[in-house]
């Protein structure tokens, strides 16, 4: 029972690359969402996705893209890297129900360096 | 935008004392979550709270939900340098799972 897996764990970019994190999940949720963690600030949301063929943004999605073709994977893209997006990165899952969500599984994340 | 409080953001005490973090907000959740972050992984989930006024019990750990909604705490009896990490409160709004800082707590032998 892998859960949340995120790949790669670590990267390091120079300024203007792109890249995609990967992110996967083997528990059939429906709901999927990508966070950045930087020290002090808690978990800021980037994107989310109900469902397959769903996203929507959540409180800082400048920069990031994100897709989810499948239910499994939601991968989230960098389009032109800047030192500011140098973060730890979560991806997230969980199941829905009526007024409220259960527990979200996170994976392990990736740390990502912007040079 | 929903914003959670969360205090103290930093504590270090001796085993065997208690503890309280706390976890405000001016926003209504539907749920509460806790979760507790060691280094290099992400978060793992403690517990959910559904109902105001609601407390649930993990052992040494006692969770409460406020009445309104609004706010929760974590108290945690005769501390233990196993329950050193990252603590983090977590509110649900519509679509959308709002974090606190966090609490870097540190249990001295």
């Amino acid at each position: 029972n892998a859960g949340v897996t995120q790949t790669p764990k670590f990267q390091v970019l120079k300024t203007g690359q792109s890249m995609t994190l990967q992110c996967a999940q083997d528990m059939n949720h429906e709901y999927m969402s990508w966070y950045r963690q930087d020290p002090g600030m808690g978990l800021r949301l980037i994107h989310y996705s109900v469902g397959a063929g769903i996203t929507d943004q959540g409180e800082v999605p400048n920069g990031y893209n994100v897709s989810r073709s499948t239910t499994e994977d939601f991968p989230l893209r960098l389009l032109s890297a800047a030192p500011s997006q140098t973060s730890v990165y979560f991806c997230a899952s969980s199941r829905q129900g009526k007024s409220f969500y259960y527990g979200y599984t996170f994976g392990s994340g990736t740390r990502l360096t912007v040079v | 935008t929903q914003l959670l409080e969360q205090s103290p953001q930093f504590l270090s005490i001796q085993e065997g004392e208690n503890l309280t973090v706390y976890c405000n907000s001016s926003s209504v959740f539907s749920s509460l979550q806790w979760y507790r972050q060691e280094p290099g992984e992400g978060p793992v989930l403690l517990v959910t709270v559904v109902t105001g006024g609601e407390v649930k019990k993990l052992k040494r750990l006692t969770f409460q939900f406020g009445d309104a909604r609004k706010d929760s705490s974590l108290h945690i009896t005769a501390a233990q340098p196993g329950d050193t990490g990252l603590y983090l409160c977590a509110g649900q709004g519509a679509q959308k799972l709002v974090f606190g800082q966090g609490t870097r707590l540190t249990i001295n032998p």
